[in-house]
């Protein structure tokens, strides 16, 4: 069966330090990835997705990147983190093709930049 | 306009009794809708997917399409206070790469 990790769980991070958050899937290939971010007592906005090594696709202009170094690992990194960056962040999988594509989530991490 | 809403709620009911969850979309070519549940604090957790127009029941859940009327709904029946959660509707448009979310309906049911 297919399962998703992500880490670190929780991070407290100072504003204007850098972030890295790690993400891999195992029992399925080429899946497509996702980083959500969910701001307390809101919905789940999606920041990138991708849909192969190298592929990144942007929905929302902002100081964080994604990159897909393997077909099943996904990171979620940033220079210099803002106070506004803080939030519930969720990389999930789904599978690919028309039809029958259901989105799993990872575990989340919960980012406070101070 | 967003591309997925939901009534934010919360939405309170008895335990046993029927909870009414809505949804609507904008992308008329969407295909293939979802509803997850998340705990407070927790991931979200699929519940039910749904392709075609109609209903389609799971045990307590029945979700409900209406594709005309861009609409989609999610039924539980016997409600008991471990359905207590935020419901999120998910709709994958016409890029099926890409899954849209709604805000959620927070659900309280009281014993």
């Amino acid at each position: 069966s297919q399962t998703i990790h992500q880490w670190p769980a929780t991070l407290v991070q100072p504003v204007g330090s850098p972030l890295s958050l790690e993400c891999t899937v195992e029992g399925t290939s080429n899946p497509n990835l996702y980083w959500y971010r969910q701001a307390a007592g809101r919905g789940l906005q999606l920041l990138f997705y991708s849909v192969g090594i190298g592929q990144i696709s942007s929905e929302v202009p902002q100081n964080l990147s994604a990159s897909r170094p393997q077909d099943r690992q996904f990171i979620l990194s940033s220079k210099k983190l803002l106070l506004s960056d803080s939030g519930f962040y969720l990389c999930a999988w789904a599978g690919t093709g028309f039809g029958g594509n259901t989105i799993y989530f990872g575990e989340g991490s919960w980012l406070t930049v101070v | 306009q967003k591309e997925v809403e939901q009534n934010s709620g919360p939405l309170s009911v008895p335990e046993g009794a029927i909870a009414s969850l809505n949804c609507t979309y904008s992308d008329r070519g969407s295909q293939s809708f979802f509803w997850y549940r998340q705990y407070s604090g927790k991931s979200p957790e699929l519940i039910m997917s749904i392709y075609s127009n109609g209903d389609k029941e799971d045990g307590r859940f029945t979700a409900q399409l209406n594709k005309a009327s861009q609409y989609v709904s999610l039924l539980i029946r016997d409600s008991q206070p471990s359905d207590s959660a935020t419901y999120l509707c998910a709709v994958n448009g016409n890029n099926f790469n890409k899954f849209y979310f709604g805000s959620g309906t927070k659900l309280n049911v009281k014993p």
